[in-house]
């Protein structure tokens, strides 16, 4: 079974710019949250989506969007990048609702963002 | 508000020896408690987790934690260290029953030497 994937793994880009990154869930889980890390505020929760809705928001400024496709695959924009948005995107899918939900939460390996 | 401290940033471990990682949380609910772990260029791998029952859960990899609701706490314990075990440990709240909102602590890095 696939893991979650996130697309690109690295990227540069320069301040007042914008980044959209991706990520596919794991076949059949229809919960996919973003995670920001950085060596100085950790993980934070930034969004979460199931069934192309926006169930859960943290607290970031509204440069930071996102959205879910109903393949469940999804995507999250950063608009007028700033030099403190470099960080590693985490990606989570879970199933999150039904029997056969684990509550766990299947990480990719995350898009490092770099703002020069 | 909810928050999750681990009040160790970076622990040393002997291999063989036994480990104990502090955390401690602030939730006004029943908390829905995780410990993650993130090696080096690896996504983050939950080791165990605790929604109710049993207030001591295993894991995998021979972790265990222990929940204590009077004092907010949900320690991860091995009784032996593996030189494979450094990593970086992350405890986490969630604030959402589905548990796919997660607030998680800053993290303690545990270094394992021979």
């Amino acid at each position: 079974k696939a893991g979650v994937t996130q697309t690109p793994r690295y990227l540069i880009k320069t301040r007042g710019q914008q980044v959209t990154l991706s990520c596919s869930p794991i076949s059949g889980h229809r919960s996919v949250s973003w995670y920001q890390q950085t060596p100085g505020q950790g993980l934070q929760f930034l969004f979460e989506y199931f069934s192309e809705t926006q169930r859960n928001k943290g607290n970031f400024p509204g440069r930071f969007s996102g959205r879910q496709f109903s393949n469940s695959r999804s995507e999250m924009n950063v608009s007028t990048l700033e030099l403190g948005d470099s960080a590693l995107y985490l990606c989570a899918s879970s199933l999150a609702t039904g029997p056969a939900n684990t509550g766990e939460l299947f990480f990719g390996e995350g898009s490092r963002l770099t703002v020069l | 508000a909810q928050s999750v401290t681990q009040p160790d940033i970076h622990i040393t471990v002997s291999e063989g020896a036994s480990l104990e990682l502090r955390c401690n949380y602030s939730y006004g609910a029943t908390p829905y408690l995780f410990w993650y772990v993130q090696s080096p260029g690896q996504g983050l791998q939950l080791l165990l987790k605790y929604f109710s029952g049993d207030t001591l859960v295993q894991g995998i990899k021979g972790f265990e934690a222990e929940f204590k609701r009077s004092q907010s706490s949900f320690n991860l314990r091995k009784p032996s260290v593996h030189w494979s075990d450094a990593a970086e440990y992350f405890c986490a709240v969630a604030f959402n029953q589905a548990g796919t909102a997660l607030i998680f602590g800053k993290g303690t890095t545990l270094s394992v030497s021979s």
